[in-house]
């Protein structure tokens, strides 16, 4: 089984819409990461997470919020989605412990309309 | 702040012929370097990491990659390519302050026979 997964792999959405992007992990890491990838830009953090209680926004939070509900869960919400949304998100894991590695699920391609 | 430049948009190689994608970086001190992939419709896993020490590190899949400190530079290398090697590679750099991953825009690689 997959050490990080994501869910649901592929959404349709219309403008407007509320979305919630889930992402669950065994690896047993404290620290997630979720990131926006968009062609020619690479990975761009949103938010990310050091525990249940240390959720602190990157560099392209606006529009979106995050849930940590336990230590192996990471959700990513569109609270009103846009067409400029759309991307392929990643949720990312990582051990800490200054080995900075990060761990990547398969991602979750978003299409606002 | 850190941060990494891949030059190449994109490259296409023969299988068989030998690879090297650029990555340089904008740090002053010696920077921790990691190199991922990103197969088509998958994640991005981790290839390689160069922490301090030898400035040759050998990776999975059978890429190295060599620090060069002169240059700013941390180069990926594969003497012969194969056709499964064709995806998208990201260079990446920590911030040690908040252990974020910054990313470079992606070099997308294309094999042909």
């Amino acid at each position: 089984d997959a050490d990080v997964t994501q869910t649901p792999r592929n959404r349709i959405t219309k403008t407007g819409k509320r979305i919630m992007l889930e992402c669950s992990q065994t690896k047993g890491h404290d620290r997630m990461y979720w990131y926006r990838q968009d062609p020619g830009l690479g990975l761009r953090l949103i938010y990310y997470s050091f525990d249940v209680k240390d959720i602190n926004k990157g560099e392209i939070s606006d529009g979106y919020s995050v849930s940590r509900q336990a230590q192996a869960k990471f959700s990513l919400s569109l609270e009103s989605a846009i067409p400029n949304q759309t991307a392929l998100y990643f949720c990312a894991t990582s051990p800490g412990t200054r080995t900075y590695e990060q761990y990547f699920g398969p991602g979750t391609r978003l299409t606002v309309t | 702040a850190q941060s990494v430049t891949q030059p190449d948009i994109h490259i296409t190689v023969s299988e068989g012929a030998s690879l090297e994608l650029r990555c340089n970086y904008s740090y002053g001190a010696t920077p921790y370097l990691f190199w991922y992939v990103q197969s088509p419709g998958q994640g991005l896993q981790l290839l390689l990491k160069y922490f301090s020490g030898d400035t040759l590190v050998q990776g999975i899949k059978g890429f190295e990659a060599e620090f060069k400190r002169s240059q700013s530079s941390f180069n990926l290398r594969k003497p012969s390519v194969h056709w499964s090697d064709a995806a998208e590679y990201f260079c990446a750099v920590p911030d040690f302050g908040n252990e974020k991953l910054t990313f470079g825009t992606g070099t997308r690689l294309t094999i042909i026979p």
